[in-house]
């Protein structure tokens, strides 16, 4: 089967601006996940969605970040306007289903640079 | 709140030998799973081992193996006949029991480099 798919692979941009990550999970995956992992640290939960809604977004910091998944297959995860600080490995990761056993495949991630 | 402490930023081993990565947790739940992965530099997180805490017996994966201690809130993992294809970032992770999959706390990651 198809891995999970993330676009772009790299991304620079200056602070201030706005960018956008996409991800495509495994087909038939009702739960998909947002990770940011910053240098030198293990992967943080952002967001997890279960189809297209929203099941936990209590990590992701709403006043420039944002994430939709509009017809429960791929997501876009948006940051605006960035800041230095968000500089930092994105990953996203699927799973059959929300709860249960079923296993997580991750992505390759996307590497975000803010200068 | 729980914590997952990887006290080895770095290991070395040489080829075909075995090496332990160290992982402690700080919980206060007694239901729980404990997980193990592989970053590579292609950046895509792999389970390498998962342990429930409600079982005794230590998890096993080929060469792959657990040290689950639960009073001491100590999860190490032993890699066996170590094999260059097995240089990476390993990260010890928590997941609480009912939560879902993705949710999981993870430690800073030891990078693990196979000497040949």
């Amino acid at each position: 089967e198809a891995g999970v798919a993330q676009s772009p692979r790299y991304k620079i941009i200056e602070k201030r601006q706005s960018v956008a990550f996409w991800c495509n999970p495994i087909s038939g995956h009702a739960t998909l996940y947002w990770y940011q992992q910053i240098l030198g640290q293990g992967p943080k939960l952002l967001i997890q969605f279960q189809n297209n809604g929203v099941v936990d977004d209590s990590q992701l910091p709403k006043d420039r970040f944002s994430a939709e998944r509009l017809k429960g297959v791929d997501s876009t995860l948006k940051i605006q306007p960035a800041k230095l600080e968000d500089s930092a490995v994105y990953l996203c990761a699927s799973s059959l289903v929300l709860l249960a056993n079923s296993p997580l495949h991750f992505g390759n991630g996307t590497r975000l640079t803010v200068t | 709140a729980q914590t997952v402490t990887q006290s080895q930023p770095e290991m070395s081993v040489q080829e075909a030998e075995t090496v332990t990565l160290s992982c402690t947790y700080d919980t206060s739940e007694s239901d729980y799973y404990l997980f193990w992965y592989k970053q590579p530099p292609s950046r895509q997180m792999i389970l390498v081992i998962r342990q429930e805490a409600y079982k005794q017996q230590n998890a096993t994966e080929n060469r792959f193996s657990v040290n689950f201690q639960k009073a001491a809130k100590s999860f190490s993992l032993k890699i066996s006949d170590s094999q260059l294809g097995d240089a990476a970032m390993y990260f010890c992770a928590y997941r609480r029991y009912g939560g879902s999959q993705g949710n999981l706390i993870f430690g800073k990651g030891t990078k693990l480099s196979v000497k040949p």
